[in-house]
Protein backbone atom coordinates (compact mmCIF):
# COMPACT_ATOMS: atom_id res chain seq x y z
CA UNK A 1 0.00 0.00 0.00
CA UNK A 2 1.12 3.93 -0.42
CA UNK A 3 0.32 4.62 3.18
CA UNK A 4 1.99 4.28 6.32
CA UNK A 5 0.57 0.87 8.21
CA UNK A 6 0.13 -0.41 11.69
CA UNK A 7 0.02 -3.77 13.03
CA UNK A 8 -1.67 -4.89 15.42
CA UNK A 9 -4.52 -2.57 15.08
CA UNK A 10 -6.20 -3.24 18.67
CA UNK A 11 -4.48 -4.93 21.41
CA UNK A 12 -5.98 -6.03 25.10
CA UNK A 13 -2.74 -7.23 27.28
CA UNK A 14 -2.80 -7.98 31.07
CA UNK A 15 -1.62 -5.31 33.23
CA UNK A 16 2.11 -6.62 33.34
CA UNK A 17 2.57 -8.34 29.83
CA UNK A 18 4.71 -6.72 27.23
CA UNK A 19 3.69 -5.59 23.80
CA UNK A 20 5.17 -4.69 20.44
CA UNK A 21 3.77 -2.37 18.05
CA UNK A 22 4.17 -2.11 14.41
CA UNK A 23 4.92 0.68 12.34
CA UNK A 24 5.77 -0.21 8.05
CA UNK A 25 6.16 3.58 6.39
CA UNK A 26 5.87 4.86 3.64
CA UNK A 27 8.66 3.42 1.11
CA UNK A 28 11.50 5.72 1.09
CA UNK A 29 10.81 7.67 3.91
CA UNK A 30 13.53 9.23 5.97
CA UNK A 31 11.95 10.21 9.33
CA UNK A 32 9.42 7.80 11.35
CA UNK A 33 7.39 8.97 14.62
CA UNK A 34 5.83 7.46 17.27
CA UNK A 35 3.13 9.77 19.03
CA UNK A 36 0.80 8.70 21.73
CA UNK A 37 -2.89 9.72 21.44
CA UNK A 38 -5.30 9.30 24.74
CA UNK A 39 -9.12 9.71 24.49
CA UNK A 40 -10.20 13.33 23.80
CA UNK A 41 -6.73 14.55 23.45
CA UNK A 42 -4.20 15.39 20.63
CA UNK A 43 -1.27 13.07 19.62
CA UNK A 44 1.91 13.73 21.41
CA UNK A 45 5.31 13.33 20.54
CA UNK A 46 7.28 9.71 21.74
CA UNK A 47 10.06 9.41 19.63
CA UNK A 48 11.71 10.30 16.08
CA UNK A 49 14.02 8.32 13.72
CA UNK A 50 16.30 9.45 10.90
CA UNK A 51 16.80 6.44 9.18
CA UNK A 52 17.99 3.65 11.47
CA UNK A 53 19.27 6.61 14.05
CA UNK A 54 17.13 7.54 17.33
CA UNK A 55 17.63 10.99 17.20
CA UNK A 56 14.97 12.12 20.01
CA UNK A 57 13.39 9.59 22.86
CA UNK A 58 12.56 12.52 25.08
CA UNK A 59 8.35 11.92 24.63
CA UNK A 60 9.10 8.16 26.25
CA UNK A 61 7.14 8.63 29.43
CA UNK A 62 9.40 6.10 31.06
CA UNK A 63 12.17 3.53 30.46
CA UNK A 64 9.07 0.84 30.19
CA UNK A 65 9.13 2.24 26.60
CA UNK A 66 11.38 1.43 24.11
CA UNK A 67 11.47 1.88 20.13
CA UNK A 68 13.98 0.67 17.27
CA UNK A 69 13.99 0.73 13.29
CA UNK A 70 17.30 -1.66 12.81
CA UNK A 71 17.17 -0.61 8.92
CA UNK A 72 15.71 2.14 9.00
CA UNK A 73 12.32 1.42 7.91
CA UNK A 74 10.13 -0.79 9.88
CA UNK A 75 10.11 0.42 13.40
CA UNK A 76 8.87 -1.28 16.56
CA UNK A 77 7.23 0.42 19.70
CA UNK A 78 7.78 -2.15 23.00
CA UNK A 79 6.07 -1.16 26.02
CA UNK A 80 7.52 -3.61 29.07
CA UNK A 81 5.54 -4.09 31.95
CA UNK A 82 2.47 -2.61 30.70
CA UNK A 83 0.02 -0.09 33.20
CA UNK A 84 -3.11 0.72 32.84
CA UNK A 85 -2.24 4.27 32.38
CA UNK A 86 -0.51 2.98 29.09
CA UNK A 87 -3.98 2.61 27.52
CA UNK A 88 -4.18 5.10 24.40
CA UNK A 89 -4.00 5.02 20.61
CA UNK A 90 -0.29 4.73 19.79
CA UNK A 91 0.20 6.01 16.26
CA UNK A 92 2.95 6.39 13.77
CA UNK A 93 4.07 8.91 11.55
CA UNK A 94 6.32 9.44 8.46
CA UNK A 95 8.29 12.11 6.19
CA UNK A 96 10.17 12.04 3.16
CA UNK A 97 13.25 13.46 4.60
CA UNK A 98 15.19 14.99 7.46
CA UNK A 99 13.81 18.30 7.62
CA UNK A 100 10.60 20.40 8.17
CA UNK A 101 7.93 18.04 5.98
CA UNK A 102 4.44 17.23 6.36
CA UNK A 103 4.15 13.60 8.57
CA UNK A 104 1.73 11.50 7.17
CA UNK A 105 -0.09 9.04 9.78
CA UNK A 106 -0.90 5.56 9.73
CA UNK A 107 -4.35 4.12 11.55
CA UNK A 108 -2.77 4.06 14.88
CA UNK A 109 -2.92 0.88 17.53
CA UNK A 110 -5.57 0.79 19.98
CA UNK A 111 -4.37 -0.33 23.31
CA UNK A 112 -6.36 -1.21 26.03
CA UNK A 113 -4.35 -2.40 29.50
CA UNK A 114 -6.82 -4.60 31.80
CA UNK B 1 -20.92 30.67 7.59
CA UNK B 2 -19.94 29.89 11.29
CA UNK B 3 -16.80 31.57 12.38
CA UNK B 4 -15.04 31.02 16.28
CA UNK B 5 -13.18 33.69 17.64
CA UNK B 6 -11.50 31.87 20.09
CA UNK B 7 -10.57 27.85 20.08
CA UNK B 8 -14.25 26.10 20.72
CA UNK B 9 -13.82 22.31 21.45
CA UNK B 10 -17.09 22.22 19.07
CA UNK B 11 -18.49 23.29 16.14
CA UNK B 12 -21.88 23.08 14.76
CA UNK B 13 -22.91 24.21 10.88
CA UNK B 14 -25.16 23.42 8.25
CA UNK B 15 -24.18 22.04 5.34
CA UNK B 16 -23.37 24.39 2.26
CA UNK B 17 -22.08 26.90 5.48
CA UNK B 18 -18.37 27.76 5.54
CA UNK B 19 -16.62 26.83 8.40
CA UNK B 20 -13.61 28.38 10.24
CA UNK B 21 -11.87 26.62 13.02
CA UNK B 22 -9.31 28.24 14.79
CA UNK B 23 -6.31 27.40 16.97
CA UNK B 24 -3.39 29.42 19.25
CA UNK B 25 0.07 28.19 18.43
CA UNK B 26 2.69 27.93 21.21
CA UNK B 27 6.09 28.78 20.28
CA UNK B 28 6.98 31.80 18.39
CA UNK B 29 9.68 30.16 16.67
CA UNK B 30 7.89 26.99 14.78
CA UNK B 31 7.94 27.86 11.58
CA UNK B 32 5.74 25.02 9.79
CA UNK B 33 2.08 24.60 11.04
CA UNK B 34 -0.35 21.85 9.49
CA UNK B 35 -4.04 21.25 9.53
CA UNK B 36 -5.03 17.73 9.87
CA UNK B 37 -8.62 16.15 10.36
CA UNK B 38 -9.30 12.86 12.15
CA UNK B 39 -11.93 10.51 11.76
CA UNK B 40 -13.10 7.99 14.46
CA UNK B 41 -11.00 5.19 14.78
CA UNK B 42 -8.46 6.75 11.85
CA UNK B 43 -4.91 8.30 12.15
CA UNK B 44 -4.67 11.85 11.23
CA UNK B 45 -5.26 12.99 7.78
CA UNK B 46 -3.00 15.70 5.98
CA UNK B 47 -5.25 18.81 4.85
CA UNK B 48 -3.06 21.37 4.23
CA UNK B 49 -0.02 23.05 5.24
CA UNK B 50 1.72 26.46 5.40
CA UNK B 51 5.32 27.65 5.99
CA UNK B 52 5.90 30.67 8.40
CA UNK B 53 7.38 33.26 5.87
CA UNK B 54 3.44 33.25 4.20
CA UNK B 55 0.15 34.08 5.69
CA UNK B 56 -2.22 32.29 3.43
CA UNK B 57 -2.46 29.61 1.52
CA UNK B 58 -5.33 27.95 -0.49
CA UNK B 59 -6.26 24.85 -1.23
CA UNK B 60 -9.39 22.60 -2.26
CA UNK B 61 -11.96 23.86 -0.47
CA UNK B 62 -9.86 24.96 2.07
CA UNK B 63 -7.95 28.19 3.33
CA UNK B 64 -5.04 28.82 5.97
CA UNK B 65 -4.54 31.68 7.21
CA UNK B 66 -1.22 32.31 10.08
CA UNK B 67 -1.28 35.56 11.98
CA UNK B 68 2.52 35.24 13.73
CA UNK B 69 1.67 38.66 15.68
CA UNK B 70 -0.81 36.69 17.96
CA UNK B 71 0.55 33.37 17.31
CA UNK B 72 -3.07 32.33 15.67
CA UNK B 73 -4.40 30.19 13.13
CA UNK B 74 -7.28 29.65 11.16
CA UNK B 75 -8.98 26.78 8.70
CA UNK B 76 -11.40 28.47 6.72
CA UNK B 77 -13.65 25.35 4.89
CA UNK B 78 -15.98 26.60 2.18
CA UNK B 79 -19.16 24.60 1.61
CA UNK B 80 -18.97 22.40 4.31
CA UNK B 81 -20.32 18.57 3.78
CA UNK B 82 -21.25 16.08 5.52
CA UNK B 83 -18.14 14.13 5.12
CA UNK B 84 -16.44 17.22 6.87
CA UNK B 85 -17.34 15.89 10.26
CA UNK B 86 -14.62 15.14 12.01
CA UNK B 87 -11.64 16.37 14.28
CA UNK B 88 -9.29 19.52 13.30
CA UNK B 89 -6.11 19.61 14.82
CA UNK B 90 -4.02 22.42 13.97
CA UNK B 91 0.01 21.20 14.96
CA UNK B 92 3.01 23.07 14.94
CA UNK B 93 6.84 22.07 13.96
CA UNK B 94 9.79 23.32 15.25
CA UNK B 95 13.46 23.05 13.50
CA UNK B 96 12.01 19.77 11.55
CA UNK B 97 11.29 17.42 14.63
CA UNK B 98 8.20 16.66 16.53
CA UNK B 99 4.64 18.45 15.89
CA UNK B 100 3.39 19.82 18.64
CA UNK B 101 -1.05 19.65 18.11
CA UNK B 102 -2.85 22.07 19.60
CA UNK B 103 -6.71 21.57 21.12
CA UNK B 104 -9.02 20.00 18.60
CA UNK B 105 -12.39 20.81 17.33
CA UNK B 106 -15.04 18.50 16.84
CA UNK B 107 -16.77 20.18 13.57
CA UNK B 108 -20.41 18.46 13.25
CA UNK B 109 -22.36 19.45 9.80
CA UNK B 110 -25.85 18.66 9.56
CA UNK B 111 -28.21 18.27 6.30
Amino acid sequence: GAGVSQSPRYKVAKRGQDVALRCDPISGHVSLFWYQQALGQGPEFLTYFQNEAQLDKSGLPSDRFFAERPEGSVSTLKIQRTQQEDSAVYLCASSFGAGVETQYFGPGTRLLVL
Amino acid sequence: GESVGLHLPTLSVQEGDNSIINCAYSNSASDYFIWYKQESGKGPQFIIDIRSNMDKRQGQRVTVLLNKTVKHLSLQIAATQPGDSAVYFCAENLEGTALIFGKGTTLSVSS
